[in-house]
């Protein structure tokens, strides 16, 4: 089946730092890739809709210039989270969808822990 | 607006026992249905999904789900409970193919042996 990755797995980070997040479709090239977070045993929550080569559609409260995507290529998107503090904290996963099929497939899903 | 309900926080079951998992769900067109699994501190593993066809579908690890248009549910099933299927369990929906998945809040099961 499809592979998506994610890394860092894990990352700390001090507040007020910036942290880059890469999602990568292994085998397969994502028109479009979507960008969620989780928090401790709830639900994941849209973040963000990329399209590959445009901009990114943001949900309703999520801050664009604090969680800046990029989508540079069919098999790449990037989550920056830009200066971050502790309540950014949380589990971030994202999906890729490969054109012509219904399945998303999700990455691992990367911590970040802003101290 | 898409919604997806996952009425109960915890099911609990013994293991060789049946389990059920219930989903409901609200789209503005025809649904495109999920099964997701999520072990601690992992991403999402895949189950099964409904798109269209036979109202049962059979999935991954001896799960399956049947969707019921009439009552907007797509409830997760397996006859026989396992100690290993002890994760967070959650429902998705979205009414086109290519749009983001909308996910319930999820349920954690619990099989105790």
């Amino acid at each position: 089946g499809a592979v998506v990755s994610q890394h860092p797995s894990r990352v700390i980070c001090k507040s007020g730092t910036s942290v880059k997040i890469e999602c990568r479709s292994l085998d397969f090239q994502a028109t479009t890739m979507f960008w969620y977070r989780q928090f401790p045993k709830q639900s994941l929550m849209l973040m963000a809709t990329s399209n590959e080569g445009s901009k990114a559609t943001y949900e309703q409260g999520v801050e664009k210039d604090k969680f800046l995507i990029n989508h540079a290529s069919l098999t790449l998107s990037t989550l920056t989270v830009t200066s971050a503090h502790p309540e950014d904290s949380s589990f971030y996963i994202c999906s890729a969808h490969g054109g012509g099929g219904n399945e998303q497939f999700f990455g691992p899903g990367t911590r970040l822990t802003v101290l | 607006a898409q919604s997806v309900a996952q009425p109960e926080d915890q099911v609990n079951v013994a293991e060789g026992n049946p389990l059920t998992v219930k989903c409901t769900y609200s789209v503005s067109g025809n649904p495109y249905l999920f099964w997701y699994v999520q072990y601690p501190n992992r991403g999402l593993q895949f189950l099964l999904k409904y798109i269209t066809g036979d109202n049962l579908v059979k999935g991954s690890y001896g799960f399956e789900a049947e969707f019921n248009k009439s009552q907007t549910s797509f409830h997760l099933k397996k006859p026989s409970a396992l100690v290993s299927d002890s994760a967070l369990y959650f429902c998705a929906v979205r009414d086109q193919a290519g749009t983001a998945l909308i996910f319930g809040k999820g349920t954690t099961l619990s099989v105790s042996s």
